[in-house]
């Protein structure tokens, strides 16, 4: 089983609906997820970070977290054109220092 | 502008010669990082720093090597020993080790 894994895709979803991204771990020391955008040939950048289980919301993104399904979510509502790139799923390797692992990444495509 | 640094964007290396790739920060941050992309996958960690002169392997350390003389600099070699080095590099750094991580735009290297 992969430490963080997710989807590869590609995830299409029409302009103004909600993608939905999912991401399992298999480590139960993790503590903290971070969801991270990369735009193709780009570096990747954060968009949300969630420690808690339960929701966190900013602006169009929800960050969902369910420690004991060791499952974590990323909500994009109002997908955009724009909001077109690869989600990559990130997590600390709890008993080891906590070196980020990231999954693969899905691809996401919103059509106008 | 605080932020990380990376040299060179783009990167042709002739099969059995070392190339350095350069990495400097200036956002004061201990933990620096260095992890590989291939096309359509996630990151995976070659190697990472905690604290000046103190270096230790990722996932994929075989056929690379690094050094942290100073805090704001983290080159990383990729050796001739190294079997398949066409990819993406990037460069990154965080406050402590296992939070969120700040990316540079990344070095394309390709092996001719």
């Amino acid at each position: 089983q992969k430490e963080v894994e997710q989807n590869s895709g590609p995830l299409s979803v029409p302009e103004g609906a909600i993608a939905s991204l999912n991401c399992t771990y298999s480590d139960r020391g993790s503590q903290s997820f971070f969801w991270y955008r990369q735009y193709s040939g780009k570096s990747p950048e954060l968009i949300m970070f969630i420690y808690s289980n339960g929701d966190k919301e900013d602006g169009r993104f929800t960050a969902q977290l369910n420690k004991a399904s060791q499952y974590v979510s990323l909500l994009i509502r109002d997908s955009q054109p724009s909001d077109s790139a690869t989600y990559l799923c990130a997590a600390p390797r709890g008993n080891q220092g906590g070196k980020l692992i990231f999954g693969q990444g899905t691809e996401l495509s919103v059509k106008p | 502008d605080g932020g990380i640094t990376q040299s060179p964007k783009y990167l042709f290396r002739k099969e059995g010669q070392n190339v350095t790739l350069s990495c400097e920060q200036n956002l004061n941050h201990d933990a620096m990082y260095w992890y590989r992309q291939d096309p359509g996958q996630g990151l995976r960690l070659i190697y990472y720093s905690q604290i000046v002169n103190d270096f230790q392997k990722g996932d994929i350390a075989e056929g690379y090597s690094v050094s942290r003389e100073k805090k704001e600099s983290f080159p990383l070699t990729v050796t001739s020993a190294q079997k398949n080095p066409t990819a993406f590099y990037l460069c990154a750094s965080s406050i402590v080790l296992g939070g969120e991580l700040f990316f540079g735009e990344g070095s394309r290297l390709t092996v001719l």
